[in-house]
């Protein structure tokens, strides 16, 4: 079992509508939960970074954090085609005091206008 | 405000070569890793370094492959005697500690 799993995509959505991407993780102590967004060939840049249960909200993105089900995800509503990327999970695990990230293999988004 | 710097942005080695990647983190931020995201796979955490000191080397392979975060510098990515599996991007981020991290824009290594 992998340590961090995301929906495999590629997920495509239409202009305008909200996509939803997955990600489990199999460290139960895990704490803190990250979401990056890589564009091809660029950085991974930081959307979002959720440490308790419940919703996160930061303009059209939401993130959704369930510890018990071991599950966190990223809403993105009124998608536009500029957010056409490689979404990543990344997850710290329990007994690290640092931020040793593990990442998903990425879910890549496509929106089409 | 400047953001993580990282130079060369595409560096190519010969096999056998050595690379040195640099990383200069955020302004305020001690904290540096670096990561590496072969073809195809995913981001795999290599190393953090905090100034003058190595706290988790983990993910870096044992032979060939060393880091360093001087007093005064930036964070060198240092890869002896390249083989063609080298060829990847490495990423360095900072942080300011066990928080959010930012990434720079990366360093594409190619080994001919």
């Amino acid at each position: 079992q992998k340590e961090v799993e995301q929906n495999s995509g590629p997920l495509s959505v239409p202009e305008g509508a909200i996509a939803s991407l997955n990600c489990t993780y199999s460290d139960r102590g895990s704490q803190s939960f990250f979401w990056y967004r890589q564009y091809s060939g660029k950085s991974p840049e930081l959307i979002m970074s959720i440490y308790s249960n419940g919703d996160k909200e930061d303009g059209r993105f939401t993130a959704q954090l369930n510890k018990a089900s071991q599950y966190v995800s990223l809403l993105i509503r009124d998608s536009q085609p500029s957010d056409s990327a490689t979404y990543l999970c990344a997850v710290i695990p329990s007994g690290t005091s640092y931020g040793k990230l593990t990442f998903g293999q990425g879910t890549i988004l496509t929106v089409h206008p | 405000n400047a953001g993580v710097m990282q130079n060369p942005r595409h560096l190519v080695r010969r096999r056998g070569q050595e690379a040195r990647l640099r990383c200069s983190p955020m302004k305020g931020h001690s904290h540096v890793y670096w990561y590496r995201q072969l073809p195809e796979e995913g981001l795999k955490f290599m190393v953090y370094l905090q100034k003058e000191n190595i706290i988790d080397e983990s993910g870096m392979p044992k032979e060939r492959f060393s880091a360093e975060f001087p007093k005064e510098g930036p964070s060198i990515l240092r890869i002896q005697q390249v083989v063609r599996g080298d060829s990847a991007a490495y990423f360095c981020a900072s942080s300011i500690q066990d928080n959010e991290q930012f990434f720079g824009p990366g360093t594409r290594l190619t080994v001919l």
